[in-house]
């Protein structure tokens, strides 16, 4: 089945101890993203990869690092969360060229930073 | 700037259909989709649109008219299911080469589906 995988789903954590959300795709997705959600803000991109060793930022990077090693897998590294980051996260792939470009979500990462 | 805009809430009854609305000004144009979002869930995909006009797929249909930065979702035969929120997302251009799926999100309309 094709599918975005993200993990932990549900995380309560607190300031400054550092956590990695991982994100894997089985569809062979050369473009993959993520993004956080919150209420009145919507979806707002944090970094995005286009195919392995490329990532680059998106709207709002800060706090965040991300790799991409190889081309299933998008980890996203808080170094030092803060409460600011508590947040609701989705992964995203999608391909790079060719079809629409629609977006495969995850199921999400409830994260609070106490 | 780029801007999204669509109705925060709407309601509708069971059976009927209802039209969600959704305009935008961006910096040029490569597509625009909709997507489901129930909540608490992830969004998925709905429709897509990048000539004008309207794209029928089984109950849901979408239309597009680039001139004057509109689209909308219908549903029809609306069922309990449908109750989630509903996205808007432009595809723009980029300057960063790289980042051809750059996307602006509208907040989204939250549908509810009454019996």
């Amino acid at each position: 089945e094709a599918q975005v995988t993200q993990n932990p789903r549900y995380l309560i954590t607190v300031t400054g101890k550092k956590l990695t959300v991982t994100c894997s795709q089985n569809m062979n997705h050369e473009y993959m993203s993520w993004y956080r959600q919150d209420p009145g803000l919507g979806l707002r991109q944090i970094y995005y990869s286009m195919n392995v060793e490329a990532t680059d930022k998106g709207d709002v990077p800060e706090g965040y690092k991300v790799s991409r090693k190889e081309k299933r897998n998008f980890p996203l590294i808080l170094e030092s969360p803060s409460p600011n980051q508590t947040s609701l996260y989705f992964c995203a792939s999608s391909l790079y060229r060719g079809g629409t470009g629609e977006l495969f979500f995850g199921e999400g990462s409830r994260l609070t930073v106490l | 700037g780029q801007n999204i805009d669509q109705p925060t809430e709407m309601t509708a009854t069971e059976g009927a259909i209802v039209q969600i609305n959704c305009t935008y000004q961006t910096s040029g144009f490569n597509g625009l989709f909709w997507y489901q979002q129930h909540a608490g869930e992830a969004p998925t995909f709905l429709s897509y649109n990048v000539l004008d006009g309207l794209e029928e797929k089984g109950r849901f249909s979408s239309f597009l008219s680039r001139s004057k930065g509109y689209s909308y979702l219908l549903l029809k035969e609306l069922q309990m299911k449908d109750s989630a929120s509903y996205l808007c997302a432009v595809r723009i251009p980029s300057y960063n080469a790289g980042n051809n799926r750059k996307l602006i999100w509208g907040l989204g309309t939250s549908l509810a589906v009454n019996p």
